[in-house]
């Protein structure tokens, strides 16, 4: 049982590239989450999904696109980079969406945009 | 808007005990979550409140007053390994996670 993975665990890119960050849990939860944490800020949710075949916008979802093609996976897209969006993205995720129900987090993929 | 405040950075010393303070003010409440982070890795869930009053589960505590907006997470017998972030989140109408950006504990021996 690896919980949350997530990979690449660091990356470099250059203004305008994309990329694609792949998220994957083996727990059977139905949500899935997308944060970045940058220095003296909270984690800000850049969006989620309920489900398979769903997805929703976060605090934070300029610049980002997501996809849950599979239950297990969630998919987090830039299509054009900025140097904005150097930062840590956490993936998480939980069984429901209960009030008990604490988020599983993924070690992270730290990001830097030249 | 939603805010979470938490002191940025705290120190103490090792065998000690520490409180960290964390106030809200958000759109709903649902309950409020601990998560302690270590340097370069994921957060990991500590502590959970939904009612008033104190949740104690061995070394670290953590008490809410809904009515006040205030939560603490207290911590014994300090040991280098406590050295972390402390993160208060609180769960809003949306059952979303409304995040602080964490306190610094640094461990002195």
């Amino acid at each position: 049982n690896a919980g949350v993975t997530q990979t690449p665990k660091f990356r470099v890119l250059k203004t305008g590239q994309s990329m694609t960050l792949l998220c994957a849990q083996d727990m059977n939860h139905e949500y899935m989450y997308w944060y970045r944490q940058d220095p003296g800020m909270g984690l800000r949710l850049i969006h989620y999904s309920v489900g398979e075949g769903t997805t929703a916008k976060g605090e934070v979802p300029d610049g980002y696109n997501v996809s849950r093609l599979k239950k297990q996976n969630f998919l987090l897209g830039l299509e054009s980079a900025a140097p904005s969006q150097t930062s840590v993205y956490f993936c998480a995720s939980t069984p429901g969406q209960g009030d008990q129900e604490t988020q599983y987090f993924g070690p992270g993929t730290r990001l830097l945009v030249l | 808007g939603q805010n979470i405040d938490q002191p940025t950075e705290m120190t103490a010393t090792e065998g000690a005990i520490v409180q960290i303070n964390c106030t809200y003010q958000t759109s709903g409440f649902n309950g409020l979550f601990w998560y302690q982070q270590h340097a370069g890795e994921a957060p990991t869930f500590l502590s959970y409140n939904v009612l008033d009053g104190l949740e104690e589960k061995g070394r670290f505590s953590s008490f809410l007053s809904r009515s006040k907006g205030y939560s603490y997470l207290l911590l014994k017998e300090l040991q280098m390994k406590d050295s972390a972030s402390y993160l208060c989140a609180v769960k809003d109408s949306n059952y979303q996670l409304i995040w602080g950006a964490g306190t610094k504990l640094i461990i002195k021996p």
